[in-house]
């Protein structure tokens, strides 16, 4: 079985603009969750999608959104980029039958000048 | 705020020594304490977890320790190995799939 796979690996963008980020979680996995990873804050949680609907979100401001296909495939996006959003964006991945074990991908590492 | 606190940042260890990592929380409506751990490049991955209603879990070389009352929760890692050396984070779960984790602590096992 494939794992998480998440799109692209890395990315370089300048401040003001915006990004988008995409995750397909494992087959048959419902939920996905989507994690920032830097060194000073660690990993902070930012939303978790299930069956195209979010049901829980994490403290950050509105500029960061995202969804949910009806295949489970999600996406994140941050608009109006600021130097502070440079980070690993982790998707994690996780079934009905084992809802409390996620699977992280590895990460799509977003750097903005 | 921090909700749950992890110690130490780092540590290091000899081959075949124990590697033990210390976690405490504030949030007592977590339900699930899972440690993850992550190498350099790659997403982290679940390790071990344990829910608060037992005191310790085993699986190999990696135990949890878990004290409900002291709100705190280690992780021993008997007979360390090389391929041991990563980044090990714990965890408390309340609603849904919304992990709250520690700082992380580095590990690195000296051959």
């Amino acid at each position: 079985k494939a794992g998480v796979t998440q799109t692209p690996r890395y990315l370089i963008k300048t401040r003001g603009q915006q990004v988008t980020l995409s995750c397909s979680p494992i087959s048959g996995h419902r939920s996905v969750s989507w994690y920032q990873q830097t060194p000073g804050q660690g990993l902070q949680f930012l939303f978790e999608y299930f069956s195209e609907t979010q049901r829980n979100k994490g403290n950050f401001p509105g500029r960061f959104s995202g969804r949910q296909f009806s295949n489970s495939r999600s996406e994140m996006n941050v608009s109006t980029l600021e130097l502070g959003d440079s980070a690993l964006y982790l998707c994690a991945s996780s079934s009905v039958s084992t809802n409390e074990k996620l699977f992280f991908g590895s990460g799509t590492q977003l750097s903005v000048l | 705020q921090q909700q749950v606190k992890q110690s130490p940042q780092s540590l290091i260890v000899q081959k075949g020594g124990i590697s033990i990592i210390n976690c405490a929380y504030e949030n007592t409506a977590f339900d699930y304490f899972p440690w993850y751990q992550q190498f350099p490049g790659k997403g982290p991955a679940l390790l071990i977890a344990i829910r608060p209603d037992v005191s310790e879990k085993k699986e190999g070389r990696f135990t949890i320790s878990f004290n409900k009352s002291a709100k705190q929760f280690s992780l021993h890692i008997m007979d360390s190995q090389p391929g041991d050396s990563a980044t090990y984070f714990c965890a408390g779960k309340a609603a849904g799939n919304k992990l709250t984790f520690g700082g992380g602590t580095r590990v690195l096992v000296k051959p």
